[in-house]
């Protein structure tokens, strides 16, 4: 999606951490989202940072560095119904640009 | 809780049939979004509005338009229907800036073209 890049699937195990990247090109950003889509539902939205830095939200935390086109979500303490896509949304010029998402298998 | 109600879950439609897929939403949202989700393709979007009869392509517009004719409601309207159309088909609206407000999605029509 327009040179948003996520990987495609990612494994974790219950009770573990894990770490979802997401680059993107820095021309006329504004602002980046995270949004957790359960297979067949409707995307939901987690996070949205806009400067520098960690936003923390109980068990999920997101970092932006505007420079380097970076951002993570960070998930801990697994979950099984963390088992979900993560999508990766970046506003640039306004509009809004989706990756394609990570898909995140939980193993018990 | 803003509520976006998209009108069918499921849909089957025949090629060269117009399609109307129609979405609600009741928070007072200016903002209105039309995607389709593909398996590899991620969400892409579709056209948009930011207001009543306003309407702006998204990077997908070929073989669609749309229709916002009241605040609450944004219409998705396939002109003939073809079988590269089958798809998850996502409504979404948010208010104010575009910039910095989440989009509340709908749950989606899944449409197949036969």
């Amino acid at each position: 999606g327009q040179n948003i890049d996520q990987p495609t699937e990612m494994t974790a195990t219950e009770g573990a951490i894990v770490q979802i990247n997401c680059t993107y090109q820095t021309s006329g950003f504004n602002g980046l989202f995270w949004y957790q889509q359960h297979a067949g539902e409707a995307p939901t939205f987690l996070s949205y940072n806009v400067l520098d830095g960690l936003e923390e939200k109980g068990r999920f935390s997101s970092f932006l560095s505007r420079s380097k086109g970076y951002s993570y979500l960070l998930l801990k303490e697994l979950q099984m119904k963390d088992s979900a896509s993560y999508l990766c949304a970046v506003n640039r010029d306004d509009k809004i640009i989706f990756g394609k998402g990570t898909r995140l298998h939980i193993l018990p | 809780d803003v509520k976006v109600t998209q009108s069918s879950r499921y849909l089957v439609k025949r090629t060269g049939e117009k399609v109307f897929l129609e979405c609600v939403q009741d928070m007072d949202h200016e903002n209105m979004f039309w995607y389709r989700q593909d398996p590899g393709l991620g969400l892409r979007l579709i056209y948009f509005s930011y207001d009543v009869k306003m309407k702006e392509k998204g990077d997908i517009p070929e073989g669609y338009s749309v229709s916002r004719e009241k605040k609450e409601r944004f219409s998705l309207i396939l002109e003939s229907a073809s079988t590269n159309q089958t798809s998850m088909y996502l409504c979404a609206s948010s208010s104010g800036a575009v910039s910095n407000q989440p989009q509340h999605f709908g749950d989606g029509t899944r449409l197949s073209i036969l």
